[in-house]
């Protein structure tokens, strides 16, 4: 199974503090077809998982700007441009590039 | 707008069968892909496997032999089956519009304990 591994495991942050958190795969997540299958997915306190980026880079509707997705291959982050009291609550990323699909472990934010 | 909706007993004997019904609103389950995760405690989530458009299913190879995504498509709904249930199974289970893992139930606890 595809590996992948989420760090830091907890971040602390203040208001308006921008962060990122790393998502790294044991092996290439580039689909025979060209896609990238990486997604971020956000899970607050009591909440289903919240999709906030798809194919590594792409926003889901809805969601604020301040979120963005970059990466390749086998290394991926997510960056929050100016932490909101509502981001609170533990990221994971996710890949179905390759059988089974996986994810990684999470990274709780939480505020400083 | 799509919206999904697990129901299910929330309590299991061990060794028995854990029985969960997705309602599905708003899309037909006869497209995409649609699918069951669970979330243990402790953080930890696994993709369980999927039903398709057509009927095919896919499952984790760590549950294979225990394991069952069947539909009626006449209610929009589909269901997991999971057999021989330990207390390993204790989790919190979400059903999935898997094909891209864009809409998400609310989930629904289950605790495995005689």
């Amino acid at each position: 199974d595809v590996v992948l591994t989420q760090t830091p495991p907890t971040l602390l942050a203040t208001i308006g503090q921008s962060v990122s958190i790393s998502c790294r795969s044991s092996q290439s997540l580039l689909h025979s077809n060209g896609n990238t299958y990486l997604n971020w997915l956000l899970q607050r306190t009591g909440q289903s998982p919240q999709p906030l980026i798809y194919l590594v880079s792409k926003l889901e509707s809805g969601v604020p700007n301040r979120f963005s997705g970059s990466g390749s291959g086998t290394d991926f982050t997510l960056k929050i441009s100016g932490v909101e009291a509502e981001d609170l609550g533990v990221y994971y990323c996710m890949q179905f590039t390759h059988y089974p699909d996986t994810f990684g472990a999470g990274t709780k934010l939480e505020l400083k | 707008e799509v919206q999904l909706q697990e129901s299910g007993p929330g309590l299991v004997k061990p060794s028995q069968s854990l029985s969960l019904t997705c309602s599905v609103t708003g899309y037909s389950i006869t497209s995409n892909y649609w699918g069951w995760i669970r979330k243990f405690p402790g953080n930890k989530m696994e993709w369980m496997g999927y039903i398709s458009y057509s009927g095919s299913t896919s499952y984790n190879p760590s549950l294979k032999s225990r394991i069952s995504i069947t539909r009626d498509t006449s209610k929009n709904q589909f269901f997991l089956q999971l057999n021989s249930v330990t207390t390993e199974d204790t989790a919190t289970y979400y059903c999935a519009r898997t094909g891209s893992f864009d809409y998400w139930g609310q989930g629904v606890m289950v605790t495995v304990s005689s």
